[in-house]
C-alpha cells in the first residue's frame, strides 16, 4: 500500500459545481497533514493545512479523520482558476518527513 | 522578495556531465529540501538539511550530492548525469507554525538530459 493515496481524477467538473478530493495515508503516526495546489509547469503551494477539527478558508474545506486515516478538500462553487493540480501531503512526524500524494487533477470548465 | 529561489531554471546536458543546481531562501527557516518530480509528476524528498545538517538521505544514487554552506543555501551536485535523472527538480524550505512544519517551494529547475 502507497504511504499517501489519492483519487486518481482527473475530476472535469462544470462552473459553479461542488467537488470533494479525498486522500487516505497509512502510517496512524502521521502528525500533520495538507493540502497544496500545483498549477501545470509550476511549483507546489500550500494551499491549507489540515486541523483535527476541519478548518475552512473561503470556498475550500479541509476535513481530518485520525481513526479512518482519511483526507478530505471540498471545493464549493468552482472557479476557473481552480484548475490545477490538488496534492494531498501528510507529515509524519519523524525529522521533517513530508511525504505526497500523486494528486488529483481538476479542471473547471465553462 | 523571492522566498525560495534556485538557479538555473532550465538546464539541458549531455549524459556523463556534472552538474550543479543552486537554492536559497530568504525566509530565515532552519530546513531545505530537495524533491524530484518526475515525468508521471510522482514529488519524491530527496535531502533534507536542518541548521546545515543531513536529517534525510532518502535511497538516491550517490551521484547526487547536496551541499549547505549556511541554513539559507542548499545546493545539489549531479555527478555523472544519466538519462533518467531528467526531471523537475524542487527546492524548498520549511518552518514551524502554530506547531507544524509548513514547506514553501522553489519554482523549480527543468533538467533534460540528452
Amino acid at each position: 500500500r502507497k504511504e499517501v493515496e489519492q483519487d486518481p481524477g482527473p475530476f472535469n467538473v462544470p462552473e459553479g459545481a461542488t467537488v470533494a478530493f479525498n486522500c487516505t495515508y497509512s502510517n496512524s503516526a502521521s502528525q500533520s497533514f495538507f493540502w497544496y495546489r500545483q498549477d501545470c509547469r509550476k511549483e507546489p503551494k500550500l494551499l491549507m493545512s489540515v486541523y483535527s477539527s476541519g478548518n475552512e478558508d473561503g470556498r475550500f474545506t479541509a476535513q481530518l479523520n485520525r481513526a479512518s486515516q482519511y483526507i478530505s478538500l471540498l471545493i464549493r462553487d468552482s472557479k476557473l482558476s481552480d484548475s490545477a493540480t490538488y496534492l494531498c501531503v501528510v507529515n509524519q512526524g519523524y525529522g521533517q518527513n513530508f511525504v505526497f500524494g500523486p494528486g488529483t487533477r481538476l479542471s473547471v470548465l465553462p | 522578495d523571492t522566498a525560495v529561489s534556485q538557479t538555473p531554471k532550465y538546464l539541458v546536458t549531455q549524459m556523463g556531465n556534472d552538474k550543479s543546481i543552486k537554492c536559497e531562501q530568504n525566509l530565515g527557516h532552519d530546513t531545505m529540501y530537495w524533491y524530484k518530480q518526475d515525468s508521471k509528476k510522482f514529488l519524491k524528498i530527496m535531502f533534507s538539511y536542518n541548521n546545515k545538517e543531513l536529517i534525510i538521505n532518502e535511497t538516491v544514487p550517490n551521484r547526487f550530492s547536496p551541499k549547505s554552506p549556511d541554513k539559507a543555501h542548499l545546493n545539489l551536485h549531479i555527478n555523472s548525469l544519466e538519462l533518467g535523472d531528467s526531471a523537475v527538480y524542487f527546492c524548498a524550505s520549511s518552518h514551524n507554525a502554530g506547531g507544524r512544519e509548513t514547506q514553501y517551494f522553489g519554482p523549480g529547475t527543468r533538467l533534460l538530459v540528452l
